[in-house]
């Protein structure tokens, strides 16, 4: 059974670009969630999808859009990058009905370089 | 709102001593709690999860935690620590009853253990 993956594995990009992350969720799960994880910080929230629509986002300006397709994976965007979006952009999947106890599983990341 | 406080960001043991890494929370609803684990280049894997039952949690590779309401702590011990244990640890919250599964982490503490 695959896990939570994501590509690309790493990406550098330049101040003022765009991006674009994916992440296809594990085998029957129904949400996905975005984390960014700066160096030497614990992950923070930026949103999750259920539905195909954004259900919960966190502190994050509107730089940061994503969506999620028919078969639950999902994209990540960011636009007109800013050095301080250099971070570990994390993605977890977790399925809507198992309730609020729900674990969310994470994948192994995108590393995004902004020059 | 809610926040996660791990006191000590670096710990570190000898091989077979007792781990202990603390996670003070804060939230104005009944929290759920976790803790996951991170190895170097890896996404996170949950080590254990308190969602309203027992209040001490028993989870994977030996590792335990104790739900103290009273304290609004979350502790994470193992009795006998093994090299294979060294990575970072991440406390994480989330509210209960409100449908709201954003995952709230705290800083990281990075284990070492010596041999």
């Amino acid at each position: 059974d695959a896990g939570v993956t994501q590509s690309p594995t790493h990406l550098i990009k330049t101040r003022g670009q765009q991006v674009t992350l994916r992440c296809s969720p594990k085998s029957g799960h129904d949400t996905v969630s975005w984390y960014q994880q700066a160096l030497g910080q614990g992950p923070q929230f930026i949103f999750q999808y259920y539905e195909e629509e954004e259900r919960q986002r966190g502190n994050f300006p509107d730089r940061f859009s994503g969506h999620q397709f028919p078969n639950y994976s999902s994209e990540l965007n960011v636009n007109a990058l800013l050095l301080g979006d250099s971070a570990l952009y994390l993605c977890a999947s977790s399925q809507l009905a198992g309730g609020l106890t729900d674990t969310q599983y994470f994948g192994p990341g995108t590393r995004l370089t902004v020059l | 709102a809610q926040s996660v406080t791990q006191l000590g960001s670096h710990v570190s043991v000898s091989e077979g001593a007792l781990v202990l890494l603390r996670c003070n929370y804060s939230s104005s609803v009944p929290p759920y709690l976790f803790w996951y684990v991170q190895y170097p280049n890896q996404g996170l894997q949950l080590l254990l999860k308190y969602t309203s039952a027992a209040t001490l949690v028993k989870g994977i590779n030996g590792f335990e935690a104790e739900f103290k309401k009273s304290e609004t702590s979350f502790h994470l011990t193992k009795p006998s620590a093994h090299m294979s244990d060294a990575a970072e640890y991440f406390c994480a919250v989330s509210e209960a009853d409100t449908g709201r599964r954003a995952l709230t982490f705290g800083s990281g503490t990075r284990l070492q253990v010596q041999p």
